[in-house]
């Protein structure tokens, strides 16, 4: 069965701290891998997705890498701002038909 | 596009009560599925669909059902709602089995 785990699980930084969030999983057999951000009382969105077959997104300040075989994704987020401040989730697209998820990063930037 | 759209945003049930959950999307995608979120849990499947007609249990099923009548709709129905079903549920589309999912902005469910 696949797991997904994050660590750490809260991570505080003062603001313009470049950051990495982790993101492992047991079994490597994936479609995609896809990083959220999620604000207190509201929903999921979108941040990047990474194929399998890829080993890096960038969207701004934000870089995730994939490294199918040890099962391992970071998230890296340069020069972090009070704005980022919000939990960032990974899941694993496996048998293409649902999502895994990990129970995510609670991250706060202080200015 | 309104993209994913969940209803209600909150409610209270009593015990034994039956709800449906709404879930629309307008970005004519084939999957479609359900997330409960609890604290220290994560996210959960419960349902999906992976087209209109065909539907499938994730890993906490119980308690709910799932239809998939047409492309755009995905309800979820609580059949008769106890306290364990007090949580934050998600629904999500995506356009084909390997490309990016997208999120409602989720009902809030509590059950006394």
């Amino acid at each position: 069965k696949q797991e997904v785990t994050q660590i750490p699980a809260a991570l505080s930084v003062p603001e313009g701290e470049n950051l990495v969030l982790n993101c492992s999983f047991t079994d490597s057999a994936i479609y995609n891998l896809q990083w959220f951000r999620q604000d207190p009382g509201k929903g999921l969105t979108s941040l990047l997705l990474i194929q399998s077959s890829q080993r890096e997104q960038t969207s701004g300040r934000l870089n995730a890498s994939l490294d199918k075989s040890s099962g391992r994704s970071t998230l890296y987020i340069a020069a972090s701002q009070p704005g980022d401040s919000a939990t960032y989730l990974c899941a694993v697209n496996q048998a293409g038909t649902a999502l895994i998820f990990g129970k995510g990063t609670t991250l706060s930037v202080s200015s | 596009n309104a993209g994913v759209t969940q209803t209600p945003k909150f409610q209270v049930l009593k015990t034994g009560q039956s709800m449906t959950l709404q879930c629309a999307q307008d970005m004519n995608h084939e999957y479609m599925s359900w997330y409960r979120q609890d604290p220290g849990m994560g996210l959960r499947l419960i349902h999906y669909s992976v087209g209109a007609g065909i539907t499938d249990q994730g890993e906490v099923p119980n308690g709910y059902n799932v239809s998939r009548s047409t492309t755009e709709d995905f309800p979820l129905r609580l059949l008769s709602a106890a306290p364990s079903q007090t949580s934050v549920y998600f629904c999500a589309s995506s356009p084909r089995r390997d490309t990016e999912a997208f999120f409602g902005q989720g009902t809030r469910l509590t059950v006394v």
